[in-house]
């Protein structure tokens, strides 16, 4: 199974701040990586597909990166805000099992 | 409006067995394959399984593989889950999803998920 491990598994932020979440894969597995938001209480949402594309709705202080390794990514949250807080999943589709990484949450200071 | 509606949760025994339903409104089913996840309480979210749009082609996670069993009714505009020989690590909240194509990925995301049924191994 490839194995998805992001960092940091936490992190305590001040709204307006600059985050930024790493998702690294154990083998490559290209485009094939999405990352989700999921609040409390709430169902888990997508943000990004293929690695660096928008999902519908998302708003544009959300970006991801992938610097052509295939397995190192990115995610940014610009200008954090509150609405922002919850917890963070990368998710690689390459190959089954669909591995998910192990989630990074943001709290706020 | 695009809706996943879980149901069939509830507690079941060690080594029993529980039947999950995601029942979809607003698409046609044909058209999508589906996934279900999980979340153990306090833990992070466990991709469990998918399923082709006609069911041809599923696959597992190594926890379920075995024990779990993925199908659908696209006339019935429904998901299933059969899970047996259900253990206490099995307790979480199940969600289905559906699994969109985007082709200029190309790939498979899980664009659209239902609220979720608890599932409590006891």
């Amino acid at each position: 199974d490839i194995q998805m491990t992001q960092s940091p598994p936490s992190l305590s932020v001040s709204v307006g701040a600059r985050v930024t979440i790493t998702c690294r894969a154990s083998q490559r597995v290209y485009t094939s990586l999405h990352w989700y938001q999921h609040k409390p209480g709430q169902v888990p949402k997508l943000l990004i597909y293929g690695a660096t594309r928008l999902g519908s709705g998302v708003p544009p202080r959300f970006s991801a990166s992938e610097p052509g390794s295939g397995s190192l990514f990115t995610l940014t949250i610009s200008d954090l805000q509150p609405d922002d807080i919850g917890t963070y999943y990368c998710q690689q589709t390459h190959l089954a099992p669909r591995t998910f990484g192990q989630g990074t949450k943001l709290e706020l200071k | 409006e695009v809706q996943l509606a879980e149901s069939g949760g509830g507690v079941a025994r060690p080594g029993g067995s529980l039947r999950l339903s995601c029942l979809v409104s607003g698409f046609s089913l044909e058209d999508y394959g589906m996934s279900w996840v999980r979340q153990v309480p306090g833990k992070g979210l466990e991709w469990l399984s998918n399923i082709n749009w006609n069911g041809g082609v599923t696959a597992y996670a190594e926890s379920v593989e075995g024990r779990f069993t993925i199908s659908r009714d696209n006339a019935r505009n429904s998901l299933f889950l059969q899970m047996n020989s259900l253990k206490a690590d099995d307790t979480a909240l199940y969600f289905c999803a559906r699994e969109r194509y985007y082709d200029v990925a190309p790939d498979y995301a899980m664009d659209v998920w239902g609220q979720g049924t608890m599932v409590t191994v006891s």
